[in-house]
C-alpha cells in the first residue's frame, strides 16, 4: 500500500465551481501535511500547509482528520489558472523528506 | 533571490553510460533533497543531505545511484550504467533547516535513456 493515496482524476469543472480533493495516508505517526501544486512539466510548488484545526487561504481550504488519516483540499470559485495537478504531501520519511501522492489533476474550463 | 537551479535541463544518453546531474540549492539552505518523477507517476524520494551529517540514502533504488554534496552547497547525482527505467525527471529541492515541508524545487533534469 502506498503511503499517500489520491484520486488521480481528472476533475473537469467549469469556472466558478467548487471542487474538493481527498487524500489518505498510511503512517499514523505522520506529523506534517501539505498540498503542493504542479503545473504541466514544471516543478512542484507549495500551495499550503494543512493544520489540525483546518486552515484557509483565500479560495483554498485545507482540512486534516487524524483519526481517519485523511486530508482534503477545497477550492471555491475555481479559476482557469487553477488548472494543475494537486499533490498531497506527508512528511513521514527521514529528515523531512516528503512523501508525495501521485496527484489529482484538475482542469477548469470556461 | 535566485532559486534552486539544476543542470542540464535535458539529458539524452545511451543505455550503459554514466550521467551526472547537478543541483545548486538556494544560498543558505542547509537541507537538500533529490527526487525522481517518472512519467505519469508521483515523486519518489531518493536522498537527503542535511548540513555536515551523513546523507540519508534510503531512497536510492540501486547501487548504480550515488550523490555527493560538496561544501554544503552544490550537489551531484550520479547514475552509473544507465538503464531505460532510469528515464525520468530528476528534481532537486532545498529547504532551510527545520522548516519541514516548505521545500523549494528546481526545474528538474529530464533524463532519457535510449
Amino acid at each position: 500500500r502506498k503511503e499517500v493515496e489520491q484520486d488521480p482524476g481528472p476533475f473537469n469543472v467549469p469556472e466558478g465551481a467548487t471542487v474538493a480533493f481527498n487524500c489518505t495516508y498510511s503512517n499514523s505517526a505522520s506529523q506534517s501535511f501539505f498540498w503542493y501544486r504542479q503545473d504541466c512539466r514544471k516543478e512542484p510548488k507549495l500551495l499550503m500547509s494543512v493544520y489540525s484545526s483546518g486552515n484557509e487561504d483565500g479560495r483554498f481550504t485545507a482540512q486534516l482528520n487524524r483519526a481517519s488519516q485523511y486530508i482534503s483540499l477545497l477550492i471555491r470559485d475555481s479559476k482557469l489558472s487553477d488548472s494543475a495537478t494537486y499533490l498531497c504531501v506527508v512528511i513521514g520519511g527521514p529528515g523531512y523528506a516528503l512523501n508525495f501522492g501521485k496527484g489529482t489533476s484538475l482542469l477548469v474550463t470556461p | 533571490g535566485a532559486g534552486v537551479s539544476q543542470s542540464p535541463s535535458n539529458k539524452v544518453t545511451e543505455k550503459g553510460k554514466d550521467v551526472e546531474l547537478r543541483c545548486d540549492p538556494i544560498s543558505g539552505h542547509t537541507a537538500l533533497y533529490w527526487y525522481r518523477q517518472r512519467l505519469g507517476q508521483g515523486l519518489e524520494f531518493l536522498i537527503y543531505f542535511q548540513g555536515n551529517s551523513a546523507p540519508d540514502k534510503s531512497g536510492l533504488p540501486s547501487d548504480r545511484f550515488s550523490a555527493e554534496r560538496t561544501g554544503g552547497s552544490v550537489s551531484t547525482l550520479t547514475i552509473q550504467r544507465t538503464q531505460q527505467e532510469d528515464s525520468a525527471v530528476y528534481l532537486c529541492a532545498s529547504s532551510v533547516e527545520g522548516t519541514g515541508g516548505e521545500q523549494y524545487f528546481g526545474p528538474g533534469t529530464r533524463l532519457t535513456v535510449t
